[in-house]
């Protein structure tokens, strides 16, 4: 099957610590992006990759981290720094030279 | 700077109306606007998109208008069914390669 995984589906973070989460495709797709959800909100950008060992920040970087080592692969790292962190977090990816950003199934976040 | 306004924010609908969700986009170089339907706790899927070079597309019961002249684009849905109960996300392509979300809709249909 091709398409968008992301791990865990629930994660439990507690104060001060750090904790990543996953995303892997395999579509081959080059440009990879975290967005934050909050209920009831639009989707907000954090960080976003194109090229393999190469990103940027989105609108709302602060208090987060990503890594770009692989193709298929783009982790997202939520820091202590980050101190509203309770939120639904999706992953997409798009082919390089087209438009469609294609979601992953999300993490949820919660704070213990 | 690039902005996407949504409006409904909530539309509730009897089953068999239409709904018709309208998108304002202020950047004139996008070109490319997809539709995305989230259910709940799961993540967007496109529906339908259209690019700037066509008026409008149609995909069964879902239809996107674009006027380039005022910066709107909609989404239409025909004889709707309660499985179309969702939120609805429209966004329009900005620069490096990033897409721009209006707000959603929260579609709710009544049976």
């Amino acid at each position: 099957d091709g398409g968008i995984t992301q791990s865990p589906k629930y994660l439990f973070r507690k104060e001060g610590q750090n904790v990543t989460l996953s995303c892997e495709q395999n579509l081959n797709h080059d440009a990879m992006y975290w967005y934050r959800q909050d209920p009831g909100q639009g989707l907000r950008l954090i960080y976003y990759s194109q090229i393999v060992n190469d990103f940027q920040k989105g609108d709302i970087a602060e208090g987060y981290s990503v890594s770009r080592e692989k193709k298929e692969s783009f982790p997202l790292t939520v820091t202590s720094a980050q101190k509203n962190p309770t939120a639904f977090y999706l992953c997409a990816s798009r082919l390089a030279g087209g438009e469609t950003q294609y979601f992953g199934p999300g993490t949820r976040l919660l704070v213990l | 700077g690039e902005n996407v306004e949504q409006h409904p924010s909530t539309l509730s609908v009897q089953e068999g109306d239409s709904a018709v969700i309208k998108c304002t986009y202020s950047d004139s170089a996008s070109n490319y606007f997809p539709w995305y339907k989230q259910e709940l706790g799961k993540g967007p899927q496109l529906i339908i998109d259209i690019r700037s070079n066509v008026g409008e597309k149609k995909d069964q019961r879902i239809a996107v208008t674009l006027n380039k002249t005022a910066k709107h684009f909609s989404l239409h849905i025909t004889e709707t069914q309660p499985e179309d109960s969702a939120v609805y996300f429209c966004a329009a392509n900005g620069q490096g390669g990033k897409l721009i979300f209006g707000q959603g809709t929260e579609l709710s249909v009544k049976p």
